[in-house]
């Protein structure tokens, strides 16, 4: 079966500063992943998804994320962050044949002014 | 123009007591899915329908029983209330099938407090 480990349950960043939010899998079949947001009591948005092909994923509001396969990880990145970032961040495996969507615990970005 | 919309936003009941979310997209989707989210933010897929037919079906309760009277609705009732049944609970859809790589579109959520 397949998991999804986000190992930083906040992370907390000055405005303007890069940003990397760790997510790495563990599966022993092809794989599509996938990275939600959830701002302040609202429903998950998803801000960019790796199927297959380049290894660098480019989404929403700036956010890319890089497929490793090796190392078995998919961290999202943004060089610059906005307040508007603030959020409950989501990594998400669905494994090939497979209905089934496999959520980490999720990641609090805040952002400090 | 909400894709995917539930009813109600909130809940708060007592214990014992039955009572049912309900959800609807308007997106031509086959699929639909309800899901759990605690009080640490941990989402858990609780059931899944394909154009009607239960597909997913992980370990809950008997006393949640999903409802689909048509492609575009999937309805969550739950029997017996529990004070560990309090979380927010999210709808969503996808196009659907397991050879095609399918976003699934979010619901608002529901948040049920139980008394």
């Amino acid at each position: 079966a397949q998991s999804v480990t986000q190992l930083d349950s906040q992370v907390p960043v000055f405005e303007e500063a890069p940003v990397e939010l760790r997510c790495n899998y563990s599966s022993s079949v092809s794989v599509y992943l996938f990275w939600y947001v959830q701002y302040p009591n609202q429903g998950l948005q998803l801000l960019l998804k790796y199927l297959s092909g380049s290894t660098l994923v480019k989404g929403i509001n700036g956010f890319e994320a890089e497929f490793n396969k090796s190392q078995t990880s998919f961290h999202l990145r943004k060089p610059s962050v906005h307040i508007s970032d603030t959020a409950e961040y989501f990594c998400a495996v669905r494994v090939s044949g497979n209905e089934k969507l496999t959520f980490g615990t999720g990641t609090r970005l805040t952002i400090i002014p | 123009d909400t894709a995917v919309s539930q009813t109600p936003k909130y809940l708060v009941t007592q214990m014992g007591n039955d009572k049912s979310i309900k959800c609807e997209q308007n997106l031509g989707h086959d699929t639909m899915y309800w899901y759990k989210q605690d009080s640490k933010k941990f989402l858990k897929i609780m059931f899944s329908y394909n154009n009607k037919e239960l597909i997913i079906n992980e370990t809950v309760p008997n006393r949640f029983s999903p409802k689909s009277p048509d492609k575009a609705h999937l309805n969550l009732h739950i029997n017996s209330l529990e004070l560990g049944d309090s979380a927010v609970y999210f709808c969503a859809s996808s196009p659907g099938g397991t050879s095609a790589i399918n976003e699934q579109f979010f619901g608002p959520g529901t948040r049920l407090t139980v008394l």
